[in-house]
């Protein structure tokens, strides 16, 4: 079954509005990150987040490892900020990799 | 600048015609993977290694190789490309599975 699971897998914005990405695992989680891919495909480091609240600049992200889901926000979106959104985690049933989610595809229209 | 680094970012090759793609951090890290991303199918996981001279299969390691002579390089060898390997291939390190993985630029292969 699904593992690791993002929603939604589409968001379109207005410059300036703010968001929330979900993730949500199935497992105990040693490792949780959020990256964000660019139009290039580079990915992005955004958050080590396998537990707590990170700030960095507009974006932000908490992770609730004993109720299994992590979150991302965008706040005052930029158009810059377009791109997908990937949660990875390494579940602790199935350590030393990273499993992705789907991804959520985000695009901020000016 | 601590950074991952992956040579060549774009190649187009023919079937069967033998390829490695480099891999190399400047981080120190143990822990090095290659990951392959397809539309639809997301980013999986090709091939991993804890240390030097210690590497193990991922979720879809059929047709690759790989080796870890040293720990800050880990090459990907394609030793008979098919099309079906046509993919976006990331190479990734960290100080272990469990830490904070540094991605490299990516290495977009077509093999015709």
């Amino acid at each position: 079954g699904i593992q690791v699971e993002q929603s939604p897998p589409d968001l379109i914005l207005q410059e300036g509005a703010n968001s929330t990405l979900r993730c949500n695992f199935s497992d105990s989680v040693n490792n949780l990150q959020w990256f964000h891919q660019n139009p290039w495909g580079q990915l992005i480091n955004l958050f080590y987040i396998p537990s707590g609240t990170k700030q960095n600049g507009r974006l932000s992200a908490t992770t609730v490892a004993t109720e299994r889901y992590s979150l991302l926000y965008i706040s005052s979106s930029q158009t810059t900020d377009s791109g997908v959104y990937f949660c990875a985690v390494e579940l602790g049933a199935a350590g030393n990799k990273l499993t992705f989610g789907g991804g959520t595809r985000v695009l901020v229209k000016p | 600048e601590a950074q991952v680094t992956q040579n060549p970012r774009y190649l187009i090759t023919v079937t069967g015609k033998k390829l490695t793609v480099t891999c190399s951090q400047n981080m120190n890290h143990e822990y090095m993977s290659w990951y392959r991303q397809d539309p639809g199918l997301g980013l999986r996981q090709i091939y991993y290694s804890m240390n030097v001279e210690v590497t193990d299969k991922g979720d879809v390691p059929e047709g690759y190789k790989v080796s870890r002579k040293e720990k800050r390089n880990f090459p990907l060898i394609l030793e008979s490309p098919s099309p079906n390997q046509t993919s976006l291939y990331f190479c990734a390190s960290s100080w272990t599975s469990s830490h904070e993985q540094y991605f490299g630029p990516g290495t977009r292969l077509t093999v015709t």
